[in-house]
């Protein structure tokens, strides 16, 4: 068992459709960061939240920080098929030495066009 | 200014070599992380370096795995007698002293026959 659970795994939907990607731990996390990763490459960081019930927006992705520091979410609007890749989510524990990042499993979306 | 790099971009080799993999972080980061990526998963945290204080080896696999980083900048990343159970993707990531977010580099890809 992960100590960061995504979900889903895997995600195909239709361009402009949207969707919502779940990252979900008993633990509590000081901070919480998603990341996205295309074929070949290294994770992209997109945002960071460090506050509980923060909401921060990044043109169609909005990202949540649950009030309790234990989930999270990625919800995308009108997908295109750009946001195609594998998202990632990951977590500073409380007292983790330096800045180390647990990461969840991994979502993968495919955005048809 | 240039990103994280590392080499080589893809490695294969023979089960029982020794192999090195190389990372150079971004200029003035004083931490620098070696993580490990198998098939499109999430990332497993190897080891953690921060200034000159001792790394973290606590995600280190086994003791066939050993990382150095010299003058607080280059990264080796070395693995003796190699399995193929390590083949994976090996992702090195460095960040700013006090900074959260990890700026990732391409990673190399190892394959072990």
């Amino acid at each position: 068992t992960q100590l960061l659970e995504q979900s889903p795994q895997f995600l195909s939907i239709q361009e402009g459709e949207n969707l919502t990607v779940y990252c979900n731990s008993s633990s509590v996390f000081s901070s919480l960061q998603w990341y996205r990763q295309e074929p070949g490459e290294g994770p992209v960081l997109l945002v960071t939240v460090v506050t509980g019930g923060e909401v921060k927006k990044l043109k169609r992705l909005t990202f949540q920080f649950g009030d309790a520091r234990k989930d999270s979410s990625l919800h995308i609007t009108a997908a295109q098929p750009g946001d195609t890749g594998l998202y990632l989510c990951a977590g500073t524990r409380i007292k983790a030495a330096g800045n180390k990042l647990t990461f969840g499993g991994g979502t993968r979306v495919l955005v048809k066009p | 200014g240039a990103g994280v790099s590392q080499s080589p971009s893809n490695k294969v080799t023979e089960k029982g070599k020794d192999v090195e993999l190389r990372c150079d972080p971004i200029s003035g980061h004083t931490a620098l992380y070696w993580y490990r990526q198998s098939l499109g998963q999430g990332l497993e945290f190897l080891i953690y370096f921060q200034g000159n204080s001792a790394p973290d080896k606590s995600g280190l696999p086994s003791d066939r795995f050993s990382a150095e980083r010299t003058g607080g900048s280059v990264s080796t990343l070395t693995i003796q007698r190699t399995q193929q159970e390590d083949s994976a993707v090996y992702l090195c990531a460095s960040s700013a002293a006090r900074g959260y977010e990890q700026y990732f580099g391409p990673g190399t890809r190892l394959t072990v026959t």
